[in-house]
């Protein structure tokens, strides 16, 4: 059974402070690990997708990395606007419909 | 906006009840996921379609069911609600390339 594990379930962070959040993961075969930030209320927004150990792909403040066990969400120098909660999840290979497995996610808390 | 779109946004009915969600997949896509997400349980699988036909099952009870129509929209249909339902339920579609987008949900109060 695929399983998605995210760490810190919560973190405090004053603007400007970089940190990394963590996602382990146990699955068959990898066919994406997916990263996405959701507002209170608001359905999940896409920020990455990864497919291999190794890869790394950025966008403003944000970083994503992937191991064979882990992905790590890095975020430097973050502001009150990355509050949120960041979800991560996998695809696995074999499966007919492509669904994604969710971590449970991190709550991030930006203070100015 | 991730060009998925979902209604109603709330819904707020009593148990015993039937519903039905709806979804529209971003123009191009062929898939459709449901997704329930409650306090206690995240975001759980529900079922998928791929262009009208039913491609895997989660976590769905019998009481659910969903279906996909030819011009690719989505329904699903929640019956004999329980106060347990209550949750956000989202749909979501998967571009050419394998990003998976979300719709904004459509949050379910069973009273």
């Amino acid at each position: 059974e695929d399983q998605v594990t995210q760490s810190p379930e919560a973190l405090r962070l004053q603007e400007g402070e970089s940190s990394s959040l963590n996602c382990s993961y146990t699955v068959s075969g990898l066919r994406g690990l997916f990263w996405y930030r959701q507002d209170p209320g608001k359905g999940p927004e896409f920020l990455f997708t990864l497919y291999s150990a190794g890869e790394e792909k950025e966008k403003e403040r944000l970083k994503a990395t992937l191991t064979k066990k882990e992905s790590f969400l890095h975020i430097t120098a973050p502001k009150p606007e990355d509050s949120a909660t960041y979800l991560c999840a996998v695809q696995a290979l074999g499966n007919a419909g492509n669904m994604l497995t969710f971590g449970g996610g991190t709550r991030l808390m930006v203070k100015p | 906006d991730s060009g998925v779109t979902q209604t109603p946004k709330h819904l707020i009915t009593a148990t015993g009840q039937r519903v039905t969600l709806r979804c529209s997949p971003r123009s191009g896509d062929l898939s459709v996921y449901w997704y329930q997400q409650s306090l206690d349980q995240g975001l759980q699988f529900l079922i998928q379609y791929y262009n009208g036909e039913e491609r895997a099952k989660g976590n769905i009870l019998e009481r659910f069911s969903a279906q996909q129509f030819p011009d690719l929209h989505s329904e699903l249909n929640l019956s004999s609600l329980e106060l347990g339902d209550s949750a956000l339920y989202f749909c979501a579609s998967t571009s050419r390339s394998g990003e998976v987008y979300f719709g904004p949900g459509t949050r379910l109060t069973v009273l």
